[in-house]
Parts: C-alpha cells; structure tokens; sequence
C-alpha cells in the first residue's frame, strides 16, 4: 500500500512568489492536513480537508489556502512568499474525521520550501 | 487552550542506557495522545499512542503509559540502540479542536 506522496520534496523560490505543493493520500483515506515545520515554531497545524470541505484552520494568514479534490488529493498553496515561509511543509493522511483514531496521521516525506 | 510541554533536548545517551523523554499536556476533555518519531530527512511515524486514562502505548521496545492525574506521557525504552537517534514529537489529539497539537520535539542521539 503506497503511503502518502508529496511533491515537489524540495523547491527554491524567490520573495513575492507564489507555491504549490500537492499531496496524495493513502488509497481510502479521506481525511488531508498541513503542518508546517521550522526550527522556531516547531509543527504548527495549517488546515484539515475532509470531503473537499475545509473542517479547520490553524493560525495562518490568508496567503495561506489549500483545496481537496474528489480522489481526495490535496494541494496547499502560499501566495506572496516571504522568508518566514520557509519551511518543510508536512502533509498527513487519515481514514476520517473527528473520531479518536483521527490522531493516528500518516505523513508523508515532506516538501522543503526555501525562499530567498 | 491545548498544549503540549516536552522536555528540550538534546538527548545525548550511550547504548544500552535508558531512556525518558517528559511530556505534560493542557487539555480540555479527554484527548488521546501520540508519540510521532522523525528520522532524518523524513516525515513523522507513529510510535505508539493511548487514546483513554491508564492506557500504556508500547511500540519497538518504547512505553509510555497516559497519565490524567498528572497529565503526562513520558517515553521511555530500557535499551536504546544507535538507530532509535532521531527527533520524538508529543502530541495530543482533541475531538474538540479537531486537530493534532505537537510538542517541541526532543532530539535523540545514541552515541555506539
């Protein structure tokens, strides 16, 4: 059973610029969310998708936005990137939503932002 | 709101010792609770995790028992070897906020 992809796993970009990082889940599981990692912050929850519906935000600006797709693929996006972003941005699976299982995530590899 | 406290690492122990990592958590209701390892250059594992009070989580020679009256989760293993050197993640799950709440991280390296 595949695990969770993302890509791409690592990408430069340049201040003011925009990214999309996409992620696949594990075949059956509905349930996508974001973290962000850095030395400073640590992980830091960005959103959870459930059915293509957005069911909770971190405490992210609104240059932060993701979508869910019917085959329940996700992709987040970070507009006007500034050097803060910087980041490995994590990406974890689950079957569903808001049941005591629901914390046992997959996570996949990760896709290491840097912005200059 | 929810949190969860770590002890700060790093950790620097030799073979065969043992092993305790702290954990406290703040939290309303009744969260159910994880150890996530990273290995270098990967994403998140699960270790183990206990979902009720009095519940041990065991995984690949680690324990960590959920402790409500003192609201801990402390990780131990009573042998580490070399390839258990990595970064252990608390973390804390609540029906209630509908989201996985991490601690800090705690870096583990196992000196041969």
């Amino acid at each position: 059973k595949a695990g969770v992809t993302q890509t791409p796993r690592y990408l430069i970009k340049t201040r003011g610029q925009q990214v999309t990082l996409s992620c696949s889940p594990i075949s059956g599981h509905r349930s996508v969310s974001w973290y962000q990692q850095t030395p400073g912050q640590g992980l830091q929850f960005l959103f959870e998708y459930f059915s293509e519906t957005q069911r909770n935000k971190g405490n992210f600006p609104g240059r932060f936005s993701g979508r869910q797709f019917s085959n329940s693929r996700s992709e987040m996006n970070v507009s006007t990137l500034e050097l803060g972003d910087s980041a490995l941005y994590l990406c974890a699976s689950s079957l569903g939503h808001r049941d005591p299982a629901t914390g046992e995530l997959f996570f996949g590899e990760g896709s290491r932002l840097t912005v200059l | 709101g929810n949190s969860v406290t770590q002890m700060e690492g790093p950790v620097t122990l030799s073979e065969e010792a043992f092993l305790t990592i702290n954990c406290t958590y703040t939290a309303t209701g009744y969260p159910s609770l994880f150890w996530y390892v990273q290995y270098p250059g990967e994403g998140l594992q699960l270790l183990l995790k206990a979902t009720k009070a009095d519940d041990k989580g065991s995984n690949k020679g680690f324990e960590a028992t959920y402790r409500k009256e003192t609201t801990s989760f402390h990780l131990e293993k009573g042998s580490v070897q070399v390839s258990d050197s990595a970064v252990y993640f608390c973390a804390l799950y609540s029906g209630n906020t509908g989201k996985l709440i991490f601690g800090q991280g705690t870096t583990l390296q196992v000196k041969p």
